[in-house]
């Protein structure tokens, strides 16, 4: 059973450009968790969602950043408009539950993450 | 080896000793609490978890240990073997949420 799968593993962006960052779960995972990893930070929730639901983006930015999750494909993580401070790592997670409440968090697993460097 | 105060950025211990890693959490609603590890070029890996109503719990060479009078966590790693080198990081949540708060981690590095 393959792992998570994030690609690409390393993204580099003009200011001003879009970045695309793809997450395919763990097979037979509907709940996927994006996070946010800055530079000597540890990771900071962005959003959560389900499949075509998205459930709660209370840690993604308002402006320039948003997240899918179709019925069939990768979840995607788009940021319009790159700018330096946005570069940092991206990791997602998937669980086959809501993490915390039907599932325990051990059963969370988070994929290699996307390196996102803005020039 | 052991880290002290916060969460000191790097830890060097020798192959074969054990390993102290602290973490202060923040939030005093929290109960519930992982140690992750995070291998270079790898996301975070679930090590061990602890919910409030315990002070202690222990899995292979690894111990959590819990105070929450002055909310401060920590994992020790018995014999520490080159594979533990690694960062690791302290999460924690309030119970049935989903999200996970990360502190800043703390790089392991072991000596041969």
């Amino acid at each position: 059973n393959a792992g998570v799968m994030q690609n690409p593993r390393h993204l580099v962006r003009r200011r001003g450009q879009e970045a695309r960052l793809r997450c395919s779960p763990m097979k037979g995972h509907s709940h996927v968790y994006w996070y946010r990893q800055l530079p000597e930070e540890g990771l900071k929730f962005m959003v959560y969602l389900q499949k075509e639901n998205i459930i709660d983006e209370s840690g993604m930015p308002k402006e320039r950043f948003s997240a899918e999750f179709p019925k069939e494909g990768p979840s995607i993580l788009r940021i319009q408009q790159v700018v330096r401070g946005d570069s940092a790592a991206y990791f997602c997670a998937s669980s086959p539950y809501r993490a915390g409440l039907a599932g325990p968090y051990n059963e969370q697993f988070f994929g290699p993450g996307t390196r996102l460097t803005v020039l | 080896g052991e880290s002290v105060g916060l969460h000191l950025p790097t830890l060097s211990v020798q192959e074969g000793d054990n390993s102290i890693i602290n973490c202060a959490y923040s939030n005093s609603a929290s109960d519930y609490f992982i140690w992750y590890k995070q291998e270079s070029g790898k996301g975070p890996q679930f090590i061990i978890d602890i919910r409030s109503n315990m002070d202690k719990r222990q899995g292979q060479r690894v111990t959590v240990l819990l105070n929450k009078t002055v909310k401060h966590l920590s994992l020790q790693i018995a014999a520490t073997q080159p594979g533990d080198s690694a960062v690791y990081f302290c999460a924690e949540t309030v119970s049935n949420d989903y999200k996970l708060s990360f502190g800043a981690g703390t790089t392991v590095t072991v000596r041969a």
